[in-house]
């Protein structure tokens, strides 16, 4: 059982380019999210879903895309990728957040650096 | 504004001994609180969880105390072990909103 797949691990930006970051999760979560983490900042949520083809904003959306065709799948899009998106991004999903003893689970992660 | 608030960005403990961990939050609609664990190029990992409807929650040497007055959480990890060593995030969510809000994380370390 995978869980919570990200790929890729690692990956260099020149500025103004376009990239997805890829989520899968294998345990039919109808909760999926973003979250980028920021030294001195925590984890910050950017996007969210709460089943396929329902999206919305976290704390800090700005830059990002995101779309949810099927449970398993949750791309966020970086349009246009800016020095300030270097980060540790980080896609987690829940069987149903908001609910007691339902807890995200966490992929491990990938690292952004935009140039 | 920052919703929930870790103000001790490290801790030094020995090992054996207890480790306290303290979190605030602001928002009085949160009725359910979660730690997580992470260790370096690691996701973070759900370690205990409790609800608003509770002051305390134990799980084998994790204790999770809520004070709902205070708008306040603490995790206590007794004894304290070398591979406890990580960075500790508390977060918080209001029942219906599917937003969960971390704080910004302590990192501990635990002296052999």
């Amino acid at each position: 059982n995978a869980g919570v797949t990200q790929t890729p691990k690692f990956q260099v930006l020149k500025t103004g380019q376009s990239m997805t970051l890829q989520c899968a999760q294998d345990m039919n979560h109808e909760y999926m999210s973003w979250y980028r983490q920021d030294p001195g900042m925590g984890l910050r949520l950017i996007h969210y879903s709460v089943g396929a083809g329902i999206t919305d904003q976290g704390e800090v959306p700005n830059g990002y895309n995101v779309s949810r065709s099927t449970t398993e799948d949750f791309p966020l899009r970086l349009l246009s990728a800016a020095p300030s998106q270097t980060s540790v991004y980080f896609c987690a999903s829940s069987p149903d957040a908001g609910h007691y003893n339902s807890p995200l689970h966490f992929g491990n992660g990938t690292r952004l650096t935009v140039t | 504004d920052q919703q929930v608030k870790q103000n001790s960005p490290s801790l030094s403990v020995q090992e054996g001994r207890i480790s306290i961990l303290n979190c605030d939050y602001t928002n009085s609609m949160f009725d359910y609180f979660l730690w997580y664990k992470k260790y370096p190029a690691e996701g973070p990992t759900f370690l205990i969880s409790i609800s608003s409807i509770k002051d305390k929650n134990e799980d084998g040497r994790f204790t999770v105390f809520l004070n709902k007055s205070a708008k306040h959480l603490s995790l206590h990890i007794v004894p304290s072990q070398p591979g406890d060593s990580a960075v500790y995030f508390c977060a918080a969510s209001a029942g219906g909103t599917y937003k969960y809000i971390f704080g910004t994380g302590t990192r501990l370390k635990v002296l052999a």
